[in-house]
């Protein structure tokens, strides 16, 4: 039972557009959300994060936005820069704490020139 | 933000054999936790190891297949015993600090 999903498995986009990604979860009990980048060979990177409290966080070129209605949150890169290409997971825990947490499948971000 | 180091980087096992893998972060934390990332998957989280009690598994982990120990807030270390080609994955442990999950480089495990 995948509990956080992301339903694209790559998405390219071009240098210097938006880059969205997005997230749908269905534990109602998730409260606290993160959003990792991960190189080849590297373990996550942090990236940014939102508690369910709020429906937006911005953090420099990176936006995260959640509805929790629908029960979806979605990560916004402006301006996309090649470095940017790598593999996305968003997680999510309950309890307003980063602990235990349960990963998306990922999503492939290629930003082409 | 946390700095976290894992010995061995990569290692190619026989089966039935026995690895350990070592964590240490550049400072004190209370959580410290263990995933696996099989191939073409997502992270799964293994256990939750704090210092000075048993760990946690999760559901689908057992102790006599990755015990772990904490010996103190620095250091972590996961076994994953009597290993089959199944356990090829790569290892990662993380940390908590205040909000957030910092993770380890991981280590690459392939079983033949």
């Amino acid at each position: 039972d995948q509990q956080v999903k992301q339903n694209s498995p790559s998405l390219s986009v071009q240098e210097g557009r938006i880059s969205i990604l997005n997230c749908d979860y269905t534990n109602s009990m998730f409260d606290y959300f993160l959003w990792y980048k991960k190189y080849p060979a590297e373990g996550p990177t942090f990236l940014i994060s939102i508690s369910s409290i709020k429906d937006k966080n911005e953090d420099g070129r990176f936006t995260v936005f959640l509805n929790k209605s629908a029960k979806h949150l979605s990560l916004h890169i402006v301006p996309s820069q090649p470095g940017d290409s790598a593999v996305y997971f968003c997680a999510a825990s309950v309890a307003g704490t980063a602990s235990k947490l349960t990963f998306g499948t990922g999503t492939r971000l290629q930003v082409t020139l | 933000s946390a700095v976290i180091s894992q010995k061995p980087s990569r290692d190619i096992c026989q089966r039935g054999t026995s690895l350990t893998i070592q964590c240490q972060v550049d400072s004190q934390v209370t959580m410290m936790f263990w995933y696996r990332q099989q191939p073409g998957q997502s992270l799964t989280l293994i256990a939750t190891a704090n210092q000075g009690s048993e760990a946690t598994y999760e559901s689908g982990f057992v102790i006599d297949k990755f015990p772990i120990s904490r010996p103190n807030l620095t250091f972590s270390t996961l076994t994953v015993s009597n290993m089959s080609p199944e356990d090829s994955s790569i290892y990662l442990c993380s940390v908590r600090v205040t909000d957030t999950q910092y993770f380890g480089p991981g280590t690459r495990l392939t079983v033949l």
